[in-house]
């Protein structure tokens, strides 16, 4: 079973449009994130979450709101989507109290055209 | 603002040789370091970590240095096999794995 899980692969979608991340995660991790990776291929924390708590929110815009149903889930939503907005966007998990290393989904590559 | 910088955004190495890929960070907060490789279409995975506590850490192939007056590690591996030729990422975080932030990446092939 794959430990950190998102979905969808792959996502184009039209300009103003609204879409969801979904990633899940079955490590019993106490933190998941978000991370952007962007042209120049840096990834960029953009939220993580602690116990249904956000803990990080580094400056993104607020059309990115990270909504987390329960502790191993944690969905990217976007809204009113632009063309900067294209790039891979992973999801990862880690337990922080002991000190491991974060889990990273396949990624989502996402195309705004 | 770049806090962790690879400088070398390719190498490429011969099958048996080694390889050095190197990370340099600005921030003297930074207490724990981590590497990670990644193949094409495919998330980071973890390869090797070094807490500021010490200054050198090895699993198998893979070597881990750090100098913190410098303010670098580098990742050795050796010997190099063709199946090491990824994209490996130095990543840092100033409280112990809360908060990564990345470098841009190496791209290493390994030639046959």
């Amino acid at each position: 079973d794959t430990a950190v899980s998102q979905t969808p692969k792959y996502l184009v979608t039209q300009m103003g449009n609204d879409k969801s991340i979904k990633c899940e995660q079955n490590l019993g991790h106490d933190t998941m994130y978000w991370y952007k990776q962007d042209s120049k291929k840096f990834l960029k924390i953009m939220f993580s979450y602690n116990n249904k708590e956000l803990i990080i929110n580094e400056t993104v815009p607020n059309r990115f709101s990270p909504k987390s149903p329960d502790k191993a889930h944690l969905n990217l939503h976007i809204n009113s989507l632009e063309l900067g907005d294209s790039a891979v966007y992973f999801c990862a998990s880690s337990q922080v109290e002991r000190n491991t290393e974060a889990f990273f989904g396949q990624g989502t590559r996402l195309t705004v055209v | 603002d770049q806090q962790v910088k690879q400088n070398s955004p390719s190498l490429s190495v011969q099958e048996g040789r080694i390889s050095i890929l190197n990370c340099d960070y600005t921030n003297s907060m930074f207490d724990y370091f981590l590497w990670y490789k990644k193949y094409p279409a495919e998330g980071p995975t973890f390869l090797i970590s070094i807490s500021s506590i010490k200054d050198k850490n090895e699993d198998g192939r893979f070597t881990v240095f750090l100098n913190k007056s410098a303010k670098h590690l580098s990742l050795h591996i050796v010997p190099s096999q063709p199946g090491d030729s990824a994209v490996y990422f130095c990543a840092a975080s100033a409280d112990y794995g809360q908060n990564f932030v990345f470098g841009p990446g190496t791209r290493l092939s390994v030639l046959p």
